[in-house]
């Protein structure tokens, strides 16, 4: 029984570089959420997904960033023309229903980008 | 004003003691609270909610909710080295899509 799976754990991306984030989520959730964590800092949201729709984006910077969640596969998050300060943890969650009072969510061991 | 605030720490409490964390939130319609633990290099896990005023426990952890003073706290008792972590309060934001919105972290460091 397969948790949030996000791939690849570690990432290092020159300056300027496309950065690509996976996150399989639990068997059976349609409900995706990607979060930000700079160092010593809490867990920022950036994007609530379920299959094929961006349902709330409003933490997502405006340029460079994008977010998917298709029909089949997995979510990926999008960093386009990375800088230094994109290097942080990004931790995706999964859950079964969008009710989160109702329905745990669960997190992946997140993707760690470093930008050079 | 920051919707979830939390004490940064770090905080530091002997083995076997009680370790209190607190939190405050902004959005008085609030309703669901959380605490997760996240050690150094991991992901969080969820250890408590609590929806209703009062004091809910499991274990030794009990969770504390005070929704007139927009307030919500964790009670580590008898604690031990393996509770060092990072604790972190969410708290269901429901304008619009529901999503979890966390405070900043509180580093806790039990010492033997």
């Amino acid at each position: 029984n397969a948790g949030v799976m996000q791939n690849p754990r570690h990432l290092v991306r020159r300056r300027g570089q496309e950065a690509r984030l996976r996150c399989s989520p639990v068997k059976g959730h349609s409900h995706v959420y990607w979060y930000r964590q700079l160092p010593e800092e809490g867990l920022k949201f950036m994007v609530y997904l379920q299959k094929e729709n961006i349902i709330d984006e409003s933490g997502m910077p405006k340029e460079r960033f994008s977010a998917e969640f298709p029909k089949e596969g997995p979510s990926i998050l999008r960093i386009q023309q990375v800088v230094r300060g994109d290097s942080a943890a990004y931790f995706c969650a999964s859950s079964y229903s969008g009710t989160l009072r109702s329905t745990e969510a669960f997190f992946g061991q997140g993707t760690r980008l470093t930008v050079v | 004003q920051k919707e979830v605030e939390q004490n940064s720490g770090p905080l530091s409490v002997p083995e076997g003691a009680i370790a209190s964390l607190n939190c405050t939130y902004s959005d008085r319609v609030s309703q669901s609270f959380f605490w997760y633990r996240q050690y150094s290099g991991k992901s969080p896990e969820l250890i408590m909610s609590i929806y209703s005023n009062g004091d809910k426990e499991d274990g030794r952890f009990t969770a504390q909710l005070n929704k007139a003073s927009q307030y919500v706290s964790l009670l580590i008792r008898d604690s031990q080295p393996s509770d060092s972590a990072t604790y972190l309060c969410a708290v269901i934001k429901i304008q619009g899509a529901q999503k979890l919105v966390f405070g900043q972290g509180t580093r806790l460091t039990i010492n033997p």
